[in-house]
């Protein structure tokens, strides 16, 4: 099992402040993705990044994919109460989506 | 709305009971899994079913018996769990030749 550590495990911010949130692994991945979680639902795909050091932009949210394919990080800008959730990031050696522990965002007024 | 529907949402049952939850896409997509998610630990795959056969089983045990009857139906029949089983089931779903996953809302599950 290729297995993804996520830091930090949890955090809390006030609205308008900027995080990064990270996503590592040994193993080198053809793609991994971001998924947000909100409680009582299932995730919800984000982004899929594919090259390495490939950066995408999903409005206040920047995703980059390492050099080597092997983490990835999430950074969000100006912080809302609307982004609070677990973030997940997996990647899919073959049939299977392996996920991370996931990194449990407050963000409060 | 991802187009995976799970049902029922919330199940309380107790450790003699027989019970199935049931996932449903009509997406086209060809390959259907079950996760498990507990509190404090990742997501964890159960099976993976593709065009119908199942392809992956991560040692689960046998009072979780999944069922795929066709591509756009996924069903896990639970008989006789334990109260460690409790957690949230969730099903999700992808497309042919695609990497990202669509999941359903999820089924929670209290064993009592």
């Amino acid at each position: 099992t290729q297995l993804l550590e996520q830091s930090p495990q949890f955090l809390s911010i006030q609205e308008g402040e900027n995080l990064t949130v990270y996503c590592n692994s040994s193993s080198v991945f053809s793609s991994l993705q971001w998924y947000r979680q909100e409680p009582g639902e299932g995730p919800v795909l984000l982004v899929t990044v594919v090259t390495g050091g490939e950066v995408k932009k999903l409005k206040r949210l920047t995703f980059q994919f390492g050099d080597a394919r092997k983490d990835s990080s999430l950074h969000i800008t100006a912080a809302q109460t609307g982004d609070t959730g677990l973030y997940l990031c997996a990647g899919a050696p073959g049939y299977a989506l392996n996920f991370g522990k996931g990194t449990s965002l407050l963000v409060t007024p | 709305e991802t187009g995976v529907t799970q049902t029922p949402r919330h199940l309380v049952m107790g450790m003699t009971n027989k019970k199935s939850l049931k996932c449903e896409q009509h997406l086209g997509h060809n390959a259907m899994y079950w996760y498990k998610q507990s509190a404090k630990k990742p997501l964890e795959l159960m099976f993976v079913y593709s065009l119908e056969e199942r392809v992956e089983n991560n040692s689960v045990p046998s009072r979780f018996s999944p069922e795929c009857p066709n591509s756009s139906h996924l069903f896990l029949h639970l008989h006789t769990l334990q109260p460690e089983d409790s957690a949230l089931y969730l099903c999700a779903s992808r497309p042919p030749g695609g990497t990202e996953a669509f999941f359903g809302q999820g089924t929670r599950l209290t064993v009592v």
